[in-house]
């Protein structure tokens, strides 16, 4: 089974530039999705398609990925990016084809 | 507005049944795939199923045989049927739309539009 693996935690200062990375078995040749989850609330997705982001989600949230590491960038972090994201890619021989990286606790000190 | 809605969750004895539904509305309904996405309390998203627009379902091991995932365009409806419930599938559910539509062959997707979560808890 296709594993993706998140660092639990990153804290970041107002201001700042926070990097989430995912980890994954030659997970640069997959398409890496990235999806922001507040306390209480659904999934938003922040990034699909390794960089583009959908309406309406703000410039400073850009990924990228490359060989076995995807990284989400929150760019001039704000109070408001606090949450927990996760990242996903499609894996035809995995068990579970729609595979959820282990999630991150954004904290904005 | 673009919005998906899930009901049916709550309190279930392990071995027994929940018919979870999820009403969309905002979008042609029939284009998209669809899934259902758990998640536990305190813990990360688990993928739970996903059909296609011509029909086709897709589940993990750990409830294939359990859940059945099933679609009603007509009503643009998702359905989610679990049976022989177990402790361990305690969780919020979500049922969440792929980003882009599609014309019969099942592409993955992000998944672009979720709804608000249906607390299912199996004890007894």
């Amino acid at each position: 089974s296709y594993v993706l693996t998140q660092p639990p935690s990153v804290s970041v200062a107002p201001g700042q530039t926070a990097r989430i990375t995912c980890g994954g078995n030659n997970i640069g040749s997959k398409s890496v999705h990235w999806y922001q989850q507040k306390p209480g609330q659904a999934p938003v997705l922040v990034v699909y398609d390794d960089s583009d982001r959908p309406s309406g989600i703000p410039e400073r949230f850009s990924g990228s990925n490359s060989g076995n590491t995807a990284t989400l960038t929150i760019s001039r972090v704000e109070a408001g990016d606090e949450a927990d994201y996760y990242c996903q890619v499609w894996d035809s021989s995995s068990d579970h084809l729609f595979v959820f990286g282990t999630g991150t606790k954004v904290t904005v000190l | 507005e673009v919005q998906l809605v899930e009901s049916g969750g709550g309190l279930v004895q392990p071995g027994g049944s929940l018919r979870l539904s999820c009403a969309a509305s905002g979008f042609t309904f029939s284009s998209y795939d669809m899934h259902w996405v758990r998640q536990a309390t305190g813990k990360g998203l688990e993928w739970v199923s996903a059909i296609g627009t011509a029909g086709d379902t897709y589940y993990p091991g750990s409830v294939k045989g359990r859940f059945t995932i099933s679609r009603e365009n007509a009503k643009n409806s998702l359905y989610l049927q679990m049976n022989s419930l177990r402790a361990g599938d305690t969780a919020v559910y979500y049922c969440a739309r792929e980003r882009s539509p599609t014309t019969g062959k099942f592409l993955p997707d992000a998944f672009d539009i979720w709804g608000q979560g249906t607390m299912v808890t199996v004890s007894s």
